[in-house]
């Protein structure tokens, strides 16, 4: 049973561009939840999905980022017209229902 | 507003001896704390969790107590090891109260290094 598997581990974007982080959950489960921590930082809650569905984005800043988990597929978060502010690791995590949540090795995104 | 505060950036202890992490929580709506160990390029690593009901759990040489009227709770580690030497994380959840799965909110870690 392989883990949260989190692609590209590596991105590098210029300013404007966007940036598109995958991530597939552990089979079975069927939440996922995105984090980001900039440096010297914690990790800060950005949104919690499942299937299709957003329960809670309160973490997401309003403007250029979205957050999708489609019935097919692994879940996307998507920074548009990215900033260097958004250079960050970005992790994603998965449980089931009733469980604990286990994360992936996360995609450190650099805005050059 | 920090929900979950670690307020010890990092934590120096000799092998073998015991290792204290502190964390403290203000939402009295949490109900379920975690730790998560880090090691630097990794993602978090689920260590040791525990509920409102209880004031302790403990897994092998990993004990997380919860004082729930001081709003506090403490990972020991004892006999520490080099190979815990990363950034523990703290976090919490209203999750028991809602019935399911719930974001964790977490603190911003302690850096825990263990001597030879």
């Amino acid at each position: 049973n392989a883990g949260v598997m989190q692609n590209p581990r590596h991105l590098v974007r210029r300013r404007g561009q966007e940036a598109r982080l995958r991530c597939s959950p552990m089979k079975g489960h069927s939440h996922v939840y995105w984090y980001r921590q900039l440096p010297e930082e914690g990790l800060k809650f950005m949104v919690y999905l499942q299937k299709e569905n957003i329960i809670d984005e309160s973490g997401m800043p309003k403007e250029r980022f979205s957050a999708e988990f489609p019935k097919e597929g692994p879940s996307i978060l998507r920074i548009q017209q990215v900033v260097r502010g958004d250079s960050a690791a970005y992790f994603c995590a998965s449980s089931p229902q009733v469980g604990e949540a286990f994360f992936g090795q996360g995609t450190r995104l650099t805005v050059v | 507003d920090q929900q979950v505060k670690q307020n010890s950036p990092s934590l120096s202890v000799q092998e073998g001896r015991i290792s204290i992490l502190n964390c403290d929580y203000t939402n009295s709506m949490f109900d379920y704390f975690l730790w998560y160990k880090k090691y630097p390029a990794e993602g978090p690593t689920f260590l040791i969790s525990i509920s409102s009901i209880k004031d302790k759990n403990e897994d092998g040489r990993f004990t997380v107590f919860l004082n729930k009227s001081a709003k506090h709770l403490s990972l020991h580690i004892v006999p520490s090891q080099p190979g815990d030497s990363a950034v523990y994380f703290c976090a919490a959840s209203g999750r028991i109260r809602r019935g399911g799965s719930e974001k964790l909110v977490f603190g911003k870690g302690t850096k825990l290094t263990v001597n030879p």
